[in-house]
């Protein structure tokens, strides 16, 4: 167990449903990250937050959002969904702003959520 | 942009071979690379890391690490695989310039035959 905790692990649902993927960050941990796994797109970084605020934005699309609460959990919420986002979608927590940027600050990973759209 | 190429999509091997996995990147600046192993059906976990010092990093179970800068590459090596090795395994990437974030590789499945 990572201590980063995911929910649903996995979700099946339609084309143009809307769906909220959470994520609990490790203890201590203020920062919070979400990664896309597919097949042909690999592990793809889609937004970062830290501390409540948007930290950095990746290959988020704009359907898709995020947003991170008082208490530091995430939900990514994904809508109008299409047969492509079927994917893992990771989340992963540091403690500071810059994740993977000094020792003390690497990303520690969920075990993600498995999101199949029919 | 910074990028990662894993040329090795999926390497096999017997138990007991020797193991080396490709990685490079392309980002010329100050780096910070990871490896990270994703069991099947678990979350990713960090092998090892290379912040600065010794190009030569040693990680868990056994797994080593070689930053090599002229060559940008940052190669994986275990000198004797268990069949508990099957994995898929993610390069990373972080750089103090804008990118910033970590950067994967498309990942190496390693299967490891008994």
């Amino acid at each position: 167990d990572s201590g980063v905790t995911q929910t649903p692990k996995h979700l099946i649902t339609a084309t143009g449903q809307r769906v909220t993927l959470r994520c609990s960050p490790r203890s201590g941990d203020l920062s919070v990250y979400w990664y896309q796994q597919s097949l042909d797109q690999g592990l793809q970084f889609l937004i970062q937050y830290y501390n409540g605020e948007e930290r950095a934005k990746g290959n988020i699309l704009e359907r898709f959002s995020a947003q991170q609460f008082p208490d530091l959990h995430s939900e990514l919420n994904l809508s109008s969904l299409e047969l492509g986002d079927s994917a893992l979608y990771f989340c992963a927590s540091s403690v500071g702003p810059t994740g993977g940027l000094s020792g003390a600050n690497v990303l520690t990973f969920g075990a993600g959520s498995r999101l199949t759209v029919l | 942009a910074q990028s990662v190429s894993q040329h090795n999509h999926h390497v096999i091997l017997s138990e007991a071979a020797s193991l080396e996995l490709g990685c490079n990147y392309s980002y010329g600046g100050t780096v910070n690379l990871f490896w990270y192993v994703q069991y099947p059906g678990q979350h990713l976990q960090l092998l090892l890391k290379y912040f600065s010092g010794d190009p030569l990093v040693k990680g868990i179970k056994g797994f080593e690490a070689e930053f090599i800068k002229s060559k940008f590459s940052f190669n994986l090596r275990k000198p004797s695989v268990q069949w508990s090795d099957t994995a898929e395994y993610f390069c990373a990437v972080t750089s103090s310039g804008s990118a910033r974030q970590l950067t994967f590789g498309s990942g190496t499945q390693l299967t490891v035959l008994p």
